[in-house]
Order: C-alpha cells, then sequence, then structure tokens
C-alpha cells in the first residue's frame, strides 16, 4: 500500500488567496484525520470524518477553514481567504474503524505570504 | 479542552543509558492511549496503542505501561541508541468517536 498520500508537499501563496489541500487515505480505512503541527501549540487535530461523514469539526479554527470528504478516497482541506498565522504543517491521517491507530501522510508545508 | 501532558520537553541521554517518559491525561471518560514517535522530517508512526488498565506493550527496547485510574502512562527506552533521537507523543482518545488530543511531545536526543 502506498499509505496515506498528501498533495501538494509545499505550498506557497500570499496572504487572501484560496488554498486547497488533498488527502488519499489508505484503501479500506474508514476515520480521516486532519492535523495542524506549529511550534506553539504541537499537533492540533482540525476536524475528523467517520465513513465520509464529519464527526467532530470543533478544531477547525474559524470560518475561512473547510474539510470535505466526498468519498472514501478523497479529503480536501480547504482555507480561504488564506491569511500569515495559517502557515504550518498540515497532516492527513486514517485507521481503520474500531483500530485506534493512525497512519499520518507525509504533511503540507503551507507558507502564507 | 482535554489535557494531555508529557514530561519532560525535551531530554538529552548518553548512548546506552536508560530513558522514561510521562504522559499523563485525564482519568475520565478514558478509551484509548496511543504513543507515536516522531523523527524530524518525518511523520508520526504509532509505536503503541493502549486500551485497558495495567496493559504493558513491548517493541523491542521500547516498552509502555498504562494507569487508566490515575490517568498517567510511561514509556521507557532500555539501552538508547542514536536512532532513537525522535519526539514522542502521547495522545488520548476520549468517548466512542476516536477524538484524539495530542500532547507536545518529548524530544528525545541521544548522544553517541
Amino acid at each position: 500500500d502506498a499509505g496515506v498520500i498528501q498533495s501538494p508537499r509545499h505550498e506557497v501563496t500570499e496572504m487572501g488567496q484560496e488554498v486547497t489541500l488533498r488527502c488519499k487515505p489508505i484503501s479500506g480505512h474508514n476515520s480521516l484525520f486532519w492535523y495542524r503541527q506549529t511550534m506553539m501549540r504541537g499537533l492540533e487535530l482540525l476536524i475528523y470524518f467517520n465513513n465520509n461523514v464529519p464527526i467532530d469539526d470543533s478544531g477547525m479554527p474559524e470560518d475561512r477553514f473547510s474539510a470535505k470528504m466526498p468519498n472514501a478516497s478523497f479529503s480536501t482541506l480547504k482555507i480561504q481567504p488564506s491569511e500569515p498565522r495559517d502557515s504550518a504543517v498540515y497532516f492527513c491521517a486514517s485507521s481503520l474503524m474500531g483500530n485506534y491507530e493512525q497512519y499520518f501522510g507525509p504533511g503540507t508545508r503551507l507558507t502564507v505570504t | 479542552i482535554l489535557n494531555v501532558e508529557q514530561s519532560p520537553q525535551s531530554l538529552h541521554v548518553q548512548e546506552g543509558d536508560s530513558t522514561n517518559f510521562t504522559c499523563s491525561f485525564p482519568s475520565s471518560n478514558f478509551y484509548a492511549l496511543h504513543w507515536y514517535r516522531w523523527e524530524t522530517a518525518k511523520s508520526p508512526e504509532a509505536l503503541f496503542v493502549m486500551t485497558l488498565n495495567g496493559d504493558e506493550k513491548k517493541k523491542g527496547r521500547i516498552s509502555a505501561t498504562l494507569n487508566t485510574k490515575e490517568g498517567y502512562s510511561y514509556l521507557y527506552i532500555k539501552g538508547s541508541q542514536p536512532e532513537d533521537s525522535a519526539t514522542y507523543l502521547c495522545a488520548f482518545t476520549s468517548g466512542g468517536y476516536q477524538k484524539v488530543t495530542f500532547g507536545i511531545g518529548t524530544k528525545l536526543q541521544v548522544i553517541p
């Protein structure tokens, strides 16, 4: 298996632009998680999905952030409009329902100037 | 807000030394406790998942224990090697929906 796939690996954009991060979970996994890593706050859970349904989005910072999972093999995290404070590494992870072990993707390093 | 605390935040040990770190978490509504190993410029990798009070898990020179009643877990590394250098993350799952809260991590540096 190729593992969790994220794209792009690096994104540099200007303040105010829309940013879309993509994730393909491991085939057969039913749960998908989006995390943000910053120096100050460590690894923060933004949102997670079970069977493509968002279960808890209380970690999403504000209305500028949105996430979708249209099918079992694809999810997006969108930031519109982006701000410099959104600069961070964004990780996607997936797991089997009922199996607690999460498998992380390589992350997307976002820089907003 | 669920508080997952790890100590120490960073640690330097000599090659061959044994070491341990602590993770404390809320003892109510416990579901699972995870340990992850995170090397620089890589992604976190799962080490252990523990669900029962008294659980002990072992993988090579690394082992972990769990006390859900008092809300703590220990991670032990026996005979540290330079390749053990990484940040070790503890994560707590509450309730039944796999909501995970991560600690800030313990950064281990093993000096050859």
